[in-house]
Order: structure tokens, then C-alpha cells, then sequence
């Protein structure tokens, strides 16, 4: 059981490029979410899913995409990368939503994005 | 406006002693409380989750506390070792209804435990 799996690890992109940042998992949850963690600040929800082909935006969206075409997996896309999107990515995924009584609530491992 | 805050920012601690993490917030409507553990590099790994009705709750040696009157919740570590040097989110959730926007993140606490 790999629970939540990110990929990949470490990136360095150039200003102005896009990329794609994955995140699978095998618990058969419904909700997952995309979150950005920077130096001195709390999680930051990018943008979450409730299921399959739903998907909605977060606190901080601008400058990402996502999609949710299976239950497994939920890429993030950042469009044209800039240096204020250098962070530290996590995906999480849940049952049901956070706020129901025990939700528990898994993370991946992060991905460290560097933009130059 | 919604907040979590967390003290202190950042604890050093020997190995074997005892400490406490304090989060409070200002979340309303209340639905539950959690505490998470962040290695360094690693995602956060949860350790407590509370409802309005429990006070306390543990796991292994971290207890957590909660005091939905004060809204105030401690995390207490027994018997540090060095394997709890990490950092530990307070995380409250306002309420349910499918948004996964009502998460409120505190900023953390930084434990460094040293032999």
C-alpha cells in the first residue's frame, strides 16, 4: 500500500515554463487537494477535488491547473512557471471531507519546485 | 477573520524531557481539531484529531489537549526523543460540507531535540 505517492521530488524550471506535478493514490479516496507550504507561512490550498471530474480552486489558484479524470490521481499543472511559485508541493487525500468527525487525512512526500 | 496560532515558534529540548506545544485559534463554527508531525522533507504525518466533544487524546507518548472554551489546544511530548525533532502543525477545520476550504493551517512549531 503506497498511500500517496508524489512525483517528482525536485524540480528547477526556467521563468516561462510549464510542467506537470503528479500525485496518485491507492486508498480509493474521493477527496484530494494541492496544497503549497512556503518558509514562515501555513499550508496553502492551491485547489482540491471531491471526485471525479470535480475539481475547485483554493486560496491560492492562480497560475495552476488541475484535473481530476480518475479517482486515483490528481496532476497539478503550472502553466507558466514564475519564481514566486518556488515552494514546496503536497497533495493530500481523504475519505470524505476534512471536516467529518476522524477524517483522516494522508499527505505525500512533497515536491521541492525551484523557479530561476 | 479565522487564525491558528501556534507557540512557540520554534523549542529545544534534551533528550528524555518533557514538553508542550500550545495552538490557539479563532476558527467559528468549530468542527474538529488536528495535530500533524513534518519531518524535515517529508509530508506531514498526522498524530491527533479531536471533535468539539473530546478533550483529550493520545497517541503513544503525544497528547493532545483541547479546550473548546478557551479554544486552545496543547500538544504534549513525554520522554522526548530524537526522533521527535520535527515540526507540528496545528491544523482546525471550521466546518463539513465539501469545500475543503475550511482547513485553517497554523504556521508550526519547530522541536529540536538534542542528545
Amino acid at each position: 500500500n503506497a498511500g500517496v505517492t508524489q512525483t517528482p521530488k525536485f524540480q528547477v524550471l526556467k521563468t516561462g515554463q510549464s510542467m506537470t506535478l503528479q500525485c496518485a493514490q491507492d486508498m480509493n479516496h474521493e477527496y484530494m487537494s494541492w496544497y503549497r507550504q512556503d518558509p514562515g507561512m501555513g499550508l496553502r490550498l492551491i485547489h482540491y477535488s471531491v471526485g471525479a471530474g470535480i475539481t475547485d480552486q483554493g486560496e491560492v489558484p492562480n497560475g495552476y491547473n488541475v484535473s481530476r479524470s480518475t479517482t486515483e490521481d490528481f496532476p497539478l499543472r503550472l502553466l507558466s512557471a514564475a519564481p514566486s511559485q518556488t515552494s514546496v508541493y503536497f497533495c493530500a487525500s481523504s475519505y470524505s471531507d476534512w471536516g467529518q468527525g476522524n477524517t483522516e487525512a494522508f499527505f505525500g512526500q512533497g515536491t521541492r519546485l525551484t523557479v530561476v | 477573520k479565522n487564525q491558528v496560532e501556534q507557540s512557540p515558534q520554534s523549542l529545544i529540548i534534551l533528550e528524555g524531557k518533557n514538553c508542550t506545544l500550545q495552538c490557539n485559534y479563532t476558527v467559528s463554527p468549530f468542527s474538529n481539531l488536528r495535530w500533524y508531525k513534518q519531518d524535515t522533507g517529508r509530508g506531514p504525518v498526522s498524530l491527533t484529531i479531536m471533535t468539539f466533544s473530546e478533550n483529550t487524546k493520545s497517541n503513544g507518548r503525544y497528547t493532545a489537549t483541547l479546550d473548546a472554551d478557551t479554544k486552545q489546544s496543547s500538544l504534549h511530548i513525554t520522554a522526548s526523543q530524537l526522533s521527535d525533532s520535527a515540526s507540528y502543525i496545528c491544523v482546525v477545520t471550521t466546518d463539513y460540507g465539501g469545500s475543503q476550504g475550511n482547513l485553517i493551517f497554523g504556521k508550526g512549531t519547530k522541536l529540536s531535540v538534542k542528545p
